[in-house]
């Protein structure tokens, strides 16, 4: 049982560049989520997902696309990457809409554009 | 708006015990989640509340007025493990998780 595990680690484009972000769960969750972290702020929602085959805006979601194809993935692209885009990428995810459910994390993606 | 506060960082002796506050405001509340996060990790949970009073698990306890659209987490007997940010989360009415900036915690022997 991985939990969630996210590919790549690392990664530095240049800006205007393409690139997409995969986040994988074996938990069986119906809700994903892709936040961003950066220093001094909390991690910000980017968008998230409530079941396969869904996707909805979250708190900054300009620049950026999803797609849930599959329960188990959730991809998070970047079009045409900027500098305001460098950051550290975290994946989560849930059972259900509960608000005792708990998200789980997976290790993160460090973004460096240029 | 919606918005959650905590202490940019603090600093405690190892074998001290601390206490990290958060204050939110929030659309709606559906519960308030504390997680721990070390340098370079993801966040981990530690902790959840909805409803008033204190939660203990360990060396950890948590505690939740909702009138006063507060909480803060207890750490006792402080190892040196425990240096990490403790982030703050509230569900709000669309059951979205609301975070907290984190606070940084280092301990010192």
């Amino acid at each position: 049982n991985a939990g969630v595990t996210q590919t790549p680690k690392f990664r530095v484009l240049k800006t205007g560049q393409s690139m997409t972000l995969l986040c994988a769960q074996d938990m069986n969750h119906e809700y994903m989520y892709w936040y961003r972290q950066d220093p001094g702020m909390g991690l910000r929602l980017i968008h998230y997902s409530v079941g396969e085959g869904t996707t909805a805006k979250g708190e900054v979601p300009d620049g950026y696309n999803v797609s849930r194809l599959k329960k188990q993935n959730f991809l998070l692209g970047l079009e045409s990457a900027a500098p305001s885009q460098t950051s550290v990428y975290f994946c989560a995810s849930k059972s259900g809409e509960g608000g005792t459910d708990t998200q789980y994390f997976g290790p993160g993606t460090r973004l460096t554009v240029l | 708006g919606q918005n959650i506060d905590q202490p940019t960082e603090m600093t405690a002796t190892e074998g001290a015990i601390v206490q990290i506050n958060c204050t939110y405001q929030t659309s709606g509340f559906n519960g308030l989640f504390w997680y721990q996060q070390h340098a370079g990790e993801a966040p981990t949970f530690l902790s959840y509340n909805v409803l008033d009073g204190l939660e203990e698990k360990g060396r950890f306890s948590s505690f939740l007025s909702r009138s006063k659209g507060y909480s803060y987490l207890l750490l006792k007997e402080l190892q040196m493990k425990d240096s990490a940010s403790y982030l703050c989360a509230v569900t709000d009415s669309n059951y979205q998780l609301i975070w907290g900036a984190g606070t940084k915690l280092i301990i010192k022997p």
